[in-house]
């Protein structure tokens, strides 16, 4: 399975762009990376996914490095509501649908 | 509008006893699955469905039983064999083939044993 690292905890002042890192060295070709968010006491929600070439929504974008061995996730604009855990989960082919989230990076947001 | 809906919200019951959470989708999805989530920690997989009337074991499955007799439907049962049943519960639904599309989560149960 492949296998992410995420920061435990990141900081933002409003207002400003955050990079959230994710190494995934371990993905296969395959794989695509998926990126949800979690906001307190709430269900996680949907960001952003992609497979080799950066992505944009309304939400995010995503980058994801010519090697796929790593991504960003890019809030362009933070605001106090986007202060949430965020996962990085690649999701792998043949792993029967299942969705397994590792701890995330607990995102701050600095009025 | 579309969803996936997990009730109650909030639930206590003692010790010893069975209780049973609900989860309904009306997306369509053939996808179904349960995570348990305690206090500052990511959630982990307990069961998950993939089509009616057939379910597998996830990570953390023992004191836990499920069915799976609609495809709108997957509700857990926490059995009295679950040693720390107290923990935030919830219920995610997606299409089969989860690698390019988005899995939805309902708001959660928070299930308090005293």
């Amino acid at each position: 399975d492949a296998k992410t690292t995420q920061p435990n905890s990141m900081e933002s002042n409003e207002e400003e762009p955050v990079h959230l890192p994710c190494n995934h060295s371990t993905i296969s070709g395959t794989d695509y990376i998926h990126w949800y968010r979690q906001l307190p006491s709430q269900g996680p929600e949907y960001v952003i996914h992609g497979l080799t070439s950066n992505v944009n929504n309304r939400m995010a974008s995503l980058a994801i490095a010519e090697d796929r061995k790593s991504s960003t996730l890019i809030l362009h604009r933070a605001t106090l509501r986007d202060a949430a855990v965020y996962y990085c989960i690649p999701q792998v082919m043949n792993r029967d649908d299942k969705i397994i989230f590792g701890k995330g990076t607990r995102l701050h947001i600095l009025p | 509008d579309g969803g996936i809906t997990q009730s109650p919200k909030y639930l206590f019951r003692k010790e010893g006893q069975n209780v049973t959470l609900s989860c309904e989708q009306n997306l369509n999805h053939d996808a179904m699955y349960w995570y348990r989530q305690d206090p500052g920690q990511g959630l982990r997989l307990i069961y998950y469905s993939q089509i009616v009337n057939d379910f597998q074991k996830g990570d953390i499955a023992e004191g836990y039983s499920v069915s799976r007799e609609k495809k709108e439907s997957f509700p857990l049962t926490v059995t009295s064999a679950q040693k720390n049943p107290t923990a935030f519960y919830l219920c995610a639904s997606s299409m089969m083939g989860t690698l390019n599309t988005e899995a939805f989560f309902g708001q959660g149960t928070r299930l308090t044993v005293v």
